[in-house]
């Protein structure tokens, strides 16, 4: 699997945007970019997911570089539930067993 | 509903002993995977099954034996249980294998040996 490189942490402020930055400079032409959080003591959650345009969701937005070696996730206005660990993870589409690979992710903090 | 579940949340156990960790979903799912976070927080696959054949199979001590009676159901059983067995297991599940399609978790089974 490519790999993505991430910050280990950034903090924002409540009710402010927020823009989580990712790069993957070795993603291939099928890899698709998604992105899970994880709250406090639980489990990982699907965000968004996306492979050459931008998309929207209820969640966040993932907009996608033109050349694909970096995306952004973003938080259109931050609650305090919405500090995590967020991962962005690259899926090879092998049209048959393509895993999901959890790096470290970046933690997010947001002060009130 | 819950969406993913997992049982027990919690597992005090002795060295030595044989537990299980059972997960159902009621998304009408055709995979299932079961995940292990460490101390360190690092998430890693164990196992994947897809219409309850074994499709992921990392490199796991085969003290851990998934089993998939169907399609909804994925459970762990782990044999003479050790220390390092402490962990918190997560379950999930995902309509289709592809790359396209997201995962859906559970809250997690916290396993401590003691």
């Amino acid at each position: 699997d490519a790999k993505t490189t991430q910050p280990n942490s950034m903090e924002s402020n409540e009710e402010e945007p927020v823009h989580l930055p990712c790069n993957h400079s070795t993603i291939s032409g099928t890899d698709y970019i998604h992105w899970y959080r994880q709250l406090p003591s639980q489990g990982p959650e699907y965000v968004i997911h996306g492979l050459t345009s931008n998309v929207n969701n209820r969640m966040a937005s993932l907009a996608i570089a033109e050349d694909r070696k970096s995306s952004t996730l973003i938080l259109h206005r931050a609650t305090l539930r919405d500090a995590a660990v967020y991962y962005c993870i690259l899926r090879f589409d092998t049209g048959a067993n393509s895993k999901l690979t959890f790096g470290k992710g970046i933690t997010l903090s947001v002060r009130p | 509903d819950t969406a993913v579940s997992q049982t027990p949340k919690y597992l005090v156990t002795q060295m030595g002993n044989d537990k299980s960790i059972k997960c159902e979903q009621n998304l009408g799912h055709d995979t299932m995977y079961w995940y292990k976070q460490d101390s360190k927080k690092f998430l890693k696959i164990m196992f994947s099954y897809n219409n309850k054949e074994l499709i992921i199979n990392e490199t796991v001590p085969n003290r851990f034996s998934p089993k998939s009676p169907d399609k909804a159901h994925l459970n762990l059983h782990i044999n003479s249980l050790e220390l390092g067995d402490s962990a918190v297991y997560f379950c999930a599940s995902s309509q289709g294998r592809k790359a396209n399609y997201g995962y859906t978790f559970g809250s997690g089974t916290r396993l401590t040996v003691v």
